[in-house]
């Protein structure tokens, strides 16, 4: 079945260790998010790549980064994380237009748990 | 900004009550979506309304929107305990295709 598939599913790293986060798609989707979700919140948007082009939220920190080296996969980067970065990190896909109905909306992989210790 | 605000924030219902959820939202859009979240999960989406729309059913699910008050509901007929989860409604705006998620609410069916 097309999907979306994150890993690690839980992650955890060291408090300034560098720490990557990954994201494939079997949807050929032109457009990929990453959203980060901490415990009881709505997830927020980090930025998303359109094609190639990359769309950076504007109170997204500079130590998150991403690639999508292509179309298939997409890849978080945390260059320095804090114990404030612990969050579920969410990937997503949608085509480049919104159809509507069951083609609607985006479609999201389960997620990878960060914790920083 | 455009972050939904639902209501109520938690609910609490026993099977085969019916569920209603709330959302609103600041600014003009262009669709709403409202999406399943279980436990430690990702998002599923559910359904999407577009703003010229006002009611779209889905099997047991029912959204209206109301674009003159900002609003939309979602409701669960005939909720089952699998039915518990956090629902989010999310906003579409502008050109782009990004989605701003509303603050959720946690159903809770219980037999």
């Amino acid at each position: 079945d097309a999907m979306v598939i994150q890993n690690p599913r839980y992650q955890v790293t060291q408090f300034g260790k560098p720490v990557t986060l990954s994201c494939s798609q079997t949807l050929n989707h032109n457009v990929m998010y990453w959203y980060q979700q901490k415990s009881s919140q709505a997830p927020k948007l980090l930025f998303h790549y359109y094609d190639k082009d990359f769309n950076n939220e504007a109170d997204t920190p500079d130590n998150f980064q991403s690639r999508r080296p292509n179309t298939s996969f997409c890849f978080l980067d945390i260059r320095s994380p804090g114990l404030g970065d612990a969050a579920m990190y969410l990937c997503a896909t949608s085509r480049e237009r919104i159809l509507g109905g069951r083609e609607g909306g985006y479609t999201f992989g389960s997620g990878t748990r960060l914790t920083v210790v | 900004s455009q972050q939904g605000e639902e209501d109520p924030q938690a609910l609490s219902i026993q099977e085969g009550e019916n569920a209603t959820m709330n959302c609103s939202y600041k600014t003009s859009i262009n669709n709403l979506q409202w999406y399943r979240q279980n436990s430690g999960r990702g998002l599923v989406h559910l359904i999407l309304i577009r703003s010229n729309e006002r009611e779209k059913h889905s099997g047991r699910l029912r959204v209206t929107l109301d674009t003159s008050k900002k609003s939309s509901s979602l409701l669960i007929t005939a909720s089952r305990a699998a039915d518990t989860a956090s629902y989010f409604c999310a906003t579409g705006a502008g050109g782009g295709n990004k989605l701003t998620f509303g603050t959720g609410t946690q159903l809770k069916v219980e037999l």
